[in-house]
């Protein structure tokens, strides 16, 4: 079947540690992105990519970083300069034309030791 | 500025209530779209539907229906007969930048029996 699988499912990070998530898609599709969601609020955008080798900026990039090297793959490194990381991340992905649905992965839940 | 608000935060109702979840959005745009999207437990967000802003007719699918005004920059959406299978968040999101989508804060329904 296709869809987006993100892991792992849970994930820890120690101070001063970057940690990497992971979003694969059989979906072809040629846009990702990544979302971070905290209790009680809604989502919001950390980095999308419309096309391989190429990513822009969200909301809140500050503290991540992605790569788009191939098109079914689109990894969110949260690096030690994020202070606060502990969220639920949640990656999607969409055909690419305009104001098409977004698809989404299972989500990573992010803690600190 | 884009925003979408979603004012309620928790609904509670038992089995076979009807119940509406409000959405009011803001944007200068004349061409947008609206989604909303179910979060259920296990924590991926599920497409329902997707709705332009030069289409108001009003939707019906099943129990769900969705009532689009652009006069009160309203997208609300009502579940008919509810069921403990419709116990999730909800999410009302603006599309006006071709993918950048703009979440309200979730709506968190229970529906006991």
């Amino acid at each position: 079947d296709g869809g987006i699988t993100q892991s792992p499912k849970y994930l820890f990070r120690k101070e001063g540690q970057n940690v990497t998530l992971s979003c694969e898609q059989n979906l072809n599709h040629d846009a990702m992105y990544w979302y971070r969601q905290d209790p009680g609020q809604g989502l919001r955008l950390i980095y999308y990519s419309q096309i391989v080798n190429d990513f822009q900026k969200g909301d809140i990039a500050e503290g991540y970083s992605v790569s788009r090297e191939k098109k079914e793959s689109f990894p969110l490194t949260v690096t030690s300069a994020q202070k606060n990381p502990t969220a639920f991340y949640l990656c999607a992905s969409s055909p690419g034309r305009a104001h098409q649905p977004q698809h989404f992965g299972d989500g990573t839940r992010l803690s600190i030791l | 500025a884009q925003k979408v608000t979603q004012a309620q935060t928790e609904i509670s109702v038992v089995e076979k209530e009807d119940v509406t979840l409000d959405c009011v959005y803001e944007t200068r745009d004349t061409t947008y779209y609206l989604f909303w999207y179910k979060q259920p437990p296990s924590g991926e967000l599920v497409f329902l539907i997707r709705r332009n802003s030069f289409d108001e007719q009003n939707e019906i699918s099943g129990r769900y229906s969705w009532n689009f005004q652009k006069s009160t920059s309203s997208f609300n959406f009502t579940i008919t007969a509810s069921q403990v299978v419709d116990s999730a968040v909800y999410f009302c999101a603006l599309d006006n930048q071709g993918g950048k989508l703009i979440f309200g804060q979730g709506t968190e329904l229970s529906v006991k029996p």
